[in-house]
């Protein structure tokens, strides 16, 4: 997986939009790039992958420039229950490996009533 | 909506004793992960299995951690002998045959050595 770098934290009041960007200046190729969520006491969750451009799903959007070396998610309205912290992996998806993922410290976002 | 299960959702053990933690990973998902999070730390791989064998290790998975898939449901970790620093929370995974990035985790199980 590819080194990343994104914000240790982020605050944002209720039913703001809220957005995480995330370097990863060395990816390569074949890199997707793929985003995690996490509250406490809990699992991991799989929120968002992409390659380029704009990807969207019914949580986040993720929108990646054409020279593909950051990417923001994008949390529309947040609220309270975003609280949490939010992981940004990048790697290829394109072989056979067996995709450990490798979780930095991720962005603790609180969300502020 | 499927999920990844795991039991017990808490362990208490002594020290030298043998614990197994057991999930359930996603009906027709393929490959299998334990990951571990320390109180606090970054969440960490521990070991993949595929096929009936382990594919990958990292450097946490010696001697004393084995897996297991003694069913076509379950998916067991074992660890021989616990220490304090084995105190932590333990998740398994689960993806699909494609897109190796996108695991579906289970709640965890807190290991608790005193």
């Amino acid at each position: 997986l590819a080194k990343t770098t994104q914000p240790i934290s982020m605050d944002s009041y209720e039913g703001q939009e809220v957005n995480i960007t995330c370097s990863h200046n060395n990816i390569a190729t074949n890199d997707y790039i793929t985003w995690y969520q996490q509250f406490p006491s809990q699992g991991p969750r799989f929120i968002i992958q992409g390659y380029k451009t704009k990807v969207t799903n019914e949580v986040a959007s993720l929108f990646i420039p054409a020279d593909r070396k950051s990417s923001t998610l994008s949390l529309p309205r947040v609220s309270l229950s975003d609280t949490a912290v939010y992981y940004c992996l990048v790697g290829d998806i394109s072989g056979a490996g067996s995709y450990q993922l490798t979780f930095g410290k991720g962005t603790k976002l609180s969300v502020i009533p | 909506e499927p999920e990844v299960t795991q039991t017990p959702s808490h362990q208490v053990t002594q020290m030298g004793q043998e614990v197994i933690l057991r999930c359930v990973p996603i009906s027709n998902h393929l490959y299998f992960y334990w990951y571990r999070q320390i109180l606090g730390q970054k969440v960490e791989f521990l070991v993949s299995f595929y096929n009936n064998e382990i594919s990958e290790k990292s450097e946490i998975f010696d001697d004393q951690f084995s897996v297991e898939r003694p069913d076509g449901s379950n998916f067991t970790l074992k660890i021989r002998s616990t220490k304090l620093e084995d105190s932590a929370m333990y998740f398994c995974a689960s993806r699909a045959g494609t897109r190796g990035y996108e695991q579906y985790f289970g709640p965890g199980t807190r290991l608790t050595v005193t």
